[in-house]
């Protein structure tokens, strides 16, 4: 099984809603990214969880909020959005060990619209 | 974190190759070149690694000169679904930052 998977693919939510993001991998890797991309832009990094610890946050604003449950599950909880974070969030892991192969899988996406 | 510099986009037709170079010039010793394709709407795609010389798998081929300050990412016969978006990474593998993304090539191939 060489497959991330990312539910839910389409979400809409109000800027007072509490939503969550689910990303779930079983390829035994140790290293998950949450990433966020706009149209016609390259992903951007957002977060890093390293054998189950956080290791990269990359100034995000607090109502985006990783969570990682055991070593197959990246969550990300959302709160009081803002329009301008409607965007394609993708998920990814990787083997996450130095020197080994780095191939990361990526998921398919959710496609966030902050109404 | 090495920087790369890619073309914005590149035309191409049906049934030519394809080179595509990204420069890195302060790449790292730990570094390696990875490659990935995006389609509208997915996630990236892995397509091929390297560290020197020259890799080859059943997708692409990946030619790294000696000084490892820049690298072609070679598509023999492209078709019309090799439309999409190829991403030049550089990174430690070691480095949780080693999956940070450029701007990337905007690959269209004409009929």
């Amino acid at each position: 099984d060489t497959e991330v998977t990312q539910t839910p693919k389409h979400l809409v939510m109000g800027m007072t809603n509490k939503k969550s993001l689910k990303c779930e991998q079983h390829m035994g890797h140790r290293a998950m990214y949450w990433y966020k991309q706009k149209a016609k832009k390259p992903p951007e990094l957002m977060f890093v969880y390293s054998y189950e610890k956080l290791s990269i946050n990359e100034s995000v604003p607090s109502r985006f909020s990783p969570e990682c449950p055991n070593s197959s599950l990246l969550n990300l909880h959302l709160h009081a959005l803002q329009p301008e974070d409607s965007a394609l969030y993708l998920c990814a892991s990787s083997q996450g060990n130095r020197g080994t192969n780095t191939e990361a899988f990526f998921g398919q996406g959710t496609r966030l619209t902050v109404v | 974190l090495a920087k790369t510099t890619q073309p914005i986009s590149m035309d191409s037709y049906e049934g030519q190759e394809v080179n595509i170079t990204c420069s890195h010039n302060n790449i790292a010793t730990n570094d390696y070149i990875t490659w990935y394709q995006q389609f509208p709407s997915q996630g990236p795609r892995f397509i091929i690694q390297g560290y020197k010389t020259k890799v080859t798998n059943e997708v692409a081929s990946l030619f790294i000169p000696a000084d490892r300050k820049s690298s072609t990412l070679s598509l023999p016969r492209v078709s019309l679904s090799d439309t999409a978006v190829y991403y030049c990474l550089v990174g430690d593998s070691g480095s949780a930052r080693q999956l940070t993304f450029g701007s990337g090539t905007q690959l269209t191939v004409l009929p």
